[in-house]
Order: C-alpha cells, then sequence, then structure tokens
C-alpha cells in the first residue's frame, strides 16, 4: 500500500496572504506527482503533474515544486483569494502508465476574506 | 464546465435494485476510471479501462460490475449494493501511451445513496 501524506490537513488563511503546503510520497520507483484542487460541488481539476526532480510549475498563483529523491512537493499559493479556497489534493501514480493514482487525504483551504 | 459527463448526479436505491452509472467524454481518451469517495477521505481507485478493455480491477465487489462500450462511454452497473456502498462515485478519463504526465479528468460525480 503506498503512503501518500499531506500536511496540514486543514489550514485557513487571510485573503491577501501566502501560505504554502505539502505532499510526501515514496521516493523509490517515481513516475510522476499529481495535483489536484476540489472545490466543493465541483468536480476535481487537475493543476499539474510534475516528473522531474527539481521541476518548478507555475499557474497564475499557483505553483509547485518538486523533490523526487526526498518524496515531497510543495504547493504555493501567492496573495491568497477567496475562490482559491477548495481541498488541494496530490496523486502518486503506481505505474508507468500513469493509470494506478494514490491520492493524498487532501489539505482543505479555506479563505478568509 | 467539466468535459466529462456523469448521470445521473444523485441516485437513491434499495438494496434489492439494480441501476446503471454513466459517464460520458468527447476528448478522444482512450483511458477511463471509476472511483469511490467517502465523506472526508480521498477518492479511490475502482477500475480502469484502456482502449476498452478493463485494464485494473482494484478488487471490487462483483455487485459492481464496469462496462466500456465504446470509447467515449462508461457504465457502472449495480446491483444489490449495500448501505456501505453510500458514496461519490467519479468517473475520469486521460490520455494513453504518454507515460505519466498526463493528467486525468474528472466528472462533477453520481452521489449514491443506498438505502
Amino acid at each position: 500500500i503506498l503512503n501518500v501524506e499531506q500536511s496540514p490537513q486543514s489550514l485557513h488563511v487571510q485573503e491577501g496572504d501566502s501560505t504554502n503546503f505539502t505532499c510526501s510520497f515514496p521516493s523509490s520507483n517515481f513516475y510522476a506527482l499529481h495535483w489536484y484542487r476540489w472545490e466543493t460541488a465541483k468536480s476535481p481539476e487537475a493543476l499539474f503533474v510534475m516528473t522531474l526532480n527539481g521541476d518548478e510549475k507555475k499557474k497564475g498563483r499557483i505553483s509547485a515544486t518538486l523533490n523526487t529523491k526526498e518524496g515531497y512537493s510543495y504547493l504555493y499559493i501567492k496573495g491568497s483569494q477567496p475562490e482559491d479556497s477548495a481541498t488541494y489534493l496530490c496523486a502518486f501514480p503506481s505505474n508507468f502508465g500513469n493509470e494506478k493514482l494514490t491520492f493524498g487525504t487532501g489539505t482543505r483551504l479555506t479563505i478568509i476574506p | 464546465d467539466t468535459e466529462v459527463t456523469q448521470t445521473p448526479k444523485h441516485l437513491v436505491m434499495g438494496m434489492t435494485n439494480k441501476k446503471s452509472l454513466k459517464c460520458e467524454q468527447h476528448m478522444g481518451h482512450r483511458a477511463m476510471y471509476w472511483y469511490k469517495q467517502k465523506a472526508k477521505k480521498p477518492p479511490e481507485l475502482m477500475f480502469v479501462y484502456s482502449y476498452e478493455k478493463l485494464s485494473i480491477n482494484e478488487s471490487v465487489p462483483s455487485r459492481f460490475s464496469p462496462e466500456c462500450p465504446n470509447s467515449s462511454l462508461l457504465n457502472l452497473h449495480l446491483h444489490a449494493l449495500q448501505p456501505e456502498d453510500s458514496a461519490l462515485y467519479l468517473c475520469a478519463s486521460s490520455q494513453t501511451g504518454t507515460g505519466s504526465s498526463q493528467p486525468q479528468h474528472f466528472g462533477d460525480g453520481t452521489r449514491l445513496s443506498i438505502l
């Protein structure tokens, strides 16, 4: 059973502040690391798929880094807005085809206006 | 709007009923997935279809029966479910043959309640 852990479990952040949270995963047999954002009553939305050690990806105010040697990824949100409130899930494929994703338990982010 | 469409959005059924969940995508993806998600837990993979063939079954009980009639459609047939099967059922799709670099695209899910 793969162990994909996220911390913290939940987070309240003042609007305008920046924040970050962590996903840790097995460092052996690494294929990729996915990040998804899941807003209430909507479908999970892919943010990033990261494959190379040292990768840094950015989408607007959200960015992510990857360290495959030590088995962790950080997701950063700069200048949080109310629309950033969501659960952020990381997922780790256990096969090369990317089909078998194991999800972390998520970080539930609430932005306080 | 999601590009993966799931119907129905909500379903209430008795333990002796037979019903089906449907999923459709028109992105040309050849991999399709069913996940089960219980409250405050992450999605758990149930089945994967690749090129319309079942490639992964995560030891799911036989009361759940998947079907992939064509490359755009994925069904999940339900029969004699138990109350603990009440959950959100998510469908997803992705490109295949490109290694691990492609994300999965999810539908909004079907909220299933077993009486």
